[in-house]
């Protein structure tokens, strides 16, 4: 299954208040894990990536951060959004021996 | 970051036209992707293409990934409205057991003809 659960699908958010996203996925264990953020009108831009739980790399310095507290999900989190946070985003996954990677259905972020 | 080549960036198409589209990179890849995006929606995988001038079919769309491993294409034949969206295209190297980035073009966004 390569289904990829992510919530909430959109929320409005004021400008410095916090933020979790959360997403679950489901299949084999220990798939690879990605956050990425889409602007309007623009390309994917890839901000987290996870090979495990407690491991997380960061493409983009910025003030979202991302936790694994297990196997299946995947938190993107920030302490004090910023108007630039606005976006769309989207929760991924592959399986660890595979290249192709899926996409959740995204949750649309406006601060306001 | 690194991004692709990706044209057109957007096209009108009326039904029954044949839609082609491509990208192209500086450096190579062993992985090339499509997927179509919805709006509001997350991207959906078309079609995985692994290896140099592979040719993969599913349905009415067609892609293949160049001989220089450096560019791919995508056609779609004989299109209907709900082809409409946006498109985008993803290369990937991956090295020994290690999984690269997927590094996305910026789209191509298929609208219907007024």
């Amino acid at each position: 299954s390569q289904t990829i659960h992510q919530w909430p699908a959109t929320l409005v958010q004021p400008v410095g208040s916090p933020l979790s996203l959360e997403c679950t996925v489901e299949g084999t264990s220990n798939p690879n894990l990605y956050w990425y953020r889409q602007a309007a009108g623009r390309g994917l831009q890839l901000l987290f990536y996870s090979v495990g739980i407690g491991q997380i790399s960061s493409e983009v310095p910025q003030n979202l951060s991302a936790s694994r507290p297990q196997d299946r999900q995947f938190i993107l989190s920030s302490k004090k959004l910023l108007l630039s946070d606005s976006g769309f985003y989207l929760c991924a996954k592959s399986e660890i021996t595979g290249n192709t990677i899926y996409f959740g259905e995204g949750s649309w972020l406006t601060v306001v | 970051g690194q991004q692709l080549n990706q044209s057109p960036q957007s096209m009108f198409i009326q039904e029954g036209e044949d839609v082609s589209m491509n990208c192209t990179s500086s450096s190579i890849f062993n992985t090339w992707l499509w997927y179509k995006q919805d709006p509001g929606e997350g991207p959906v995988l078309l079609i995985a293409l692994y290896k140099a001038g592979e040719l993969t079919s599913n349905g009415r769309l067609t892609a293949q990934f160049g001989i220089t491993r450096k560019d791919s294409f995508l056609n779609i034949s004989a299109s209907i409205p709900s082809d409409v969206g946006i498109y985008f295209c993803a290369g990937q190297w991956n090295y020994g057991g290690s999984q690269g980035n997927l590094i996305f073009g910026k789209g191509t966004k298929l609208s219907v003809k007024p």
